[in-house]
């Protein structure tokens, strides 16, 4: 079945550290998405990629980089930058090609600091 | 100032009741998402609209361009229908912010439904 991958479904994140959160689609999608989910918040955009090499920072990229090596795989990594990295952490797709096609969601990664 | 705003941010109900749940936005669109996150945090795309009226089931959405507003509505609730429920705009044309053309979603409306 196609779909969305995102792993680990929990991470922990020691003072310092960097951390990598792992998206990977086998929906043949070219763009993807990485939103943060906060209590109480709507989801905020924080990169997205539309075609494989390039992509584009969101509303709140800072603190946070990403790679889009191939199409399948939309690795997000938290860096110590980031001082408030505690979120609920959602990766995306969608094909392009017209501005309305929906949007498949992973599972999530539940990040917390230890 | 949220430009999706969503009401209630919180519904009970009883099993059998009929929902609705509400989404208003404040600049031209050019489709509008409902969108269900389940406890788990998985979220799945129910509807995408532009206009008119979709219906799938017991859920029907329905969306007035002209008043920018849109309404999830789920007929004879059951408690598998508890979930949070999202609203989702994409702005019509040019630059919102540095997200060009994406998503702007509401904050959700958390449905539970008893037995």
């Amino acid at each position: 079945d196609g779909g969305i991958t995102q792993s680990p479904k929990y991470l922990f994140r020691k003072e310092g550290q960097n951390v990598t959160l792992s998206c990977e689609q086998n929906l043949n999608h070219d763009a993807m998405y990485w939103y943060r989910q906060d209590p109480g918040q709507g989801l905020r955009l924080i990169y997205y990629s539309q075609i494989v090499n390039d992509f584009q920072k969101g509303d709140i990229a800072e603190g946070y980089s990403v790679s889009r090596e191939k199409k399948e795989s939309f690795p997000l990594t938290v860096t110590s930058a980031q001082k408030n990295p505690t979120a609920f952490y959602l990766c995306a797709s969608r094909r392009t090609g017209t501005t309305n096609e929906k949007l498949f969601f992973g599972s999530g990664t539940q990040l917390s600091v230890l | 100032k949220n430009e999706v705003e969503q009401s209630p941010q919180n519904l009970t109900a009883q099993e059998g009741e009929f929902i609705t749940i509400n989404c208003s936005y404040s600049v031209g669109i050019s489709a509008l998402h409902w969108l269900q996150q389940h406890p788990g945090g998985g979220i799945v795309s129910l509807f995408m609209l532009s206009s008119g009226k979709k219906k799938h089931g017991r859920l029907i959405a329905t969306i007035n361009i002209q008043e920018k507003h849109s309404s999830l509505h789920i007929t004879a609730s059951h408690p598998r229908d508890s979930a949070v429920y999202i609203c989702a705009v994409r702005y019509r044309g040019g630059n919102y912010g540095g997200s060009q053309g994406n998503l702007i979603f509401g904050k959700g409306t958390k449905l539970s439904v008893k037995p």
